[in-house]
């Protein structure tokens, strides 16, 4: 079946730091593809999404690339602020739709 | 506009007890969800539904129904609390017709079964 696999966290980074959280999947076919943000104490908030290979996704400074030769969609953000604190969960839309992990991020003043 | 409610923020409830997770969505969304998130596990899939009148089992059911009487309304219960059962829970939508199935979520309950 579909599955979403991320790195492992938590990722500790000093503010304005780069960041990159990878993200992996197997599907069949051509799912979209998503991540997903929750910050301490609220519900999960969609960041960004690519819908077809090779499409970008970009939102608050963060961007995902949908590599489909790679089965990728890794987060990046080229400074991250101490707001940038939360669980990032990367999911898909296939067959089913199926969440990874959530990688924690913190990062420090 | 709302979007997604879910009653009650937190709650604790003693085993065995019956216990029923609201959701309320504003959006006509066709599709609604429940998952729950445990530390190390991410979010797991308990119940669907594609439309009113329908659901399905999702990975994780035991011990957990659902019912959908209309398109707003999705509430999740458990017949009889069991201490497995502490987790966050969260409700999402979407609207199924499109071509993109981006889903949407509650503010989630936190619940403890002692």
């Amino acid at each position: 079946g579909d599955s979403v696999t991320q790195m492992e966290g938590p990722v500790t980074l000093s503010e304005e730091a780069f960041l990159t959280i990878n993200c992996t999947y197997t599907a069949t076919g051509y799912p979209s593809l998503f991540w997903y943000v929750q910050y301490p104490g609220e519900g999960l908030q969609l960041l960004l999404k690519a819908t077809k290979a090779d499409d970008k996704g970009s939102n608050k400074g963060f961007e995902a690339t949908y590599r489909k030769e790679t089965t990728s969609f890794h987060l990046e953000k080229g400074s991250v602020q101490v707001s940038d604190s939360a669980v990032y969960f990367c999911a898909l839309d296939g067959q089913n739709f199926v969440f990874g992990p959530g990688t924690r991020l913190s990062v420090l003043p | 506009i709302a979007g997604i409610t879910q009653a009650p923020t937190s709650q604790i409830l003693a085993a065995g007890r019956r216990m029923t997770l609201r959701c309320t969505q504003d959006m006509r969304h066709n599709a609604m969800y429940w998952y729950r998130q445990d530390l190390g596990l991410g979010l797991r899939l308990i119940h669907y539904s594609n439309t009113a009148g329908t659901t399905g089992k999702g990975e994780v059911p035991d011990g957990y129904s659902v019912s959908r009487a209309n398109t707003d309304d999705f509430p999740l219960t458990l017949a009889s609390a069991v201490p497995s059962q502490t987790s966050v829970y969260f409700c999402a939508s979407s609207d199924s017709s499109g071509a993109v199935d981006t889903q949407y979520f509650g503010p989630g309950t936190r619940l403890t079964v002692l």
